[in-house]
């Protein structure tokens, strides 16, 4: 898997954007880019992924750079419940069963919402 | 929504002893696994199960650890013998088939005196 960068902490306001980068500049094509998140120690938590095109969920968008070698997180309007460790990470997964593929965490880069 | 549950939510052991942590996967799912993070460290994968065999394992997932799927539904992680630096926050997580997200439970935390 892909190695990723991430700035280890960033502060947002609450109620504005926050873009979380991420680079990963040895990412192969049949590797996608997942977020997960970690709010206080609690069970990691997926919050999208995608290939190469941008993608929107209900709780992010994930912008993916032309070349693919790096990728933002948008949140589009902050909460205080988005303080967390967000986790940038690359994953093969160029098989329709994705279901033995570990997801291997790195340090993250600590989000602080603030009023 | 649906969600992994573990139980208990702490457990404090003495070192040497037998510990069992549950799981309980989402229904459908068919892929499950157990993470650990020891406290301000990274989350780390331990091992991954999937049709009653383990399919991948790490290095921290030595002979005193073992999993298993007992009656369809739990998914059990046994510490045969605890040592002090097996305090950690252990995650059960699991999949469905052809699905990307992998669904974490809540965590137990273990304390090892």
């Amino acid at each position: 898997d892909a190695k990723t960068t991430q700035p280890p902490s960033m502060d947002c306001a609450e109620g504005r954007a926050a873009n979380l980068p991420c680079n990963h500049s040895t990412i192969s094509g049949n590797e996608y880019v997942y977020w997960y998140r970690q709010i206080h120690s609690q069970g990691p938590q997926y919050i999208i992924h995608g290939l190469k095109n941008n993608e929107t969920n209900e709780m992010a968008s994930l912008i993916i750079t032309e070349d693919r070698k790096s990728s933002t997180l948008i949140l589009p309007h902050a909460t205080l419940r988005d303080t967390a460790v967000y986790y940038c990470i690359v994953r093969f997964a160029g098989r329709v069963n994705t279901g033995f593929q570990k997801l291997v965490f790195g340090t993250g880069t600590r989000l602080l919402v603030s009023p | 929504e649906p969600e992994v549950t573990q139980t208990p939510s702490h457990q404090v052991t003495q070192m040497g002893q037998e510990v069992i942590l549950r799981c309980v996967p989402i229904s459908n799912h068919l892929y499950f696994y157990w993470y650990r993070q020891i406290l301000g460290q990274k989350v780390e994968f331990l091992v991954s199960f999937y049709n009653n065999e383990i399919s991948e394992k790490s290095e921290i997932f030595d002979d005193q650890f073992s999993v298993e799927r007992p009656d369809g539904s739990n998914f059990t992680l046994k510490i045969r013998s605890t040592k002090l630096e097996d305090s950690a926050m252990y995650f059960c997580a699991s999949i469905a088939l052809g699905l990307y997200e992998q669904y974490f439970g809540p965590g137990t935390r273990l304390t090892v005196t």
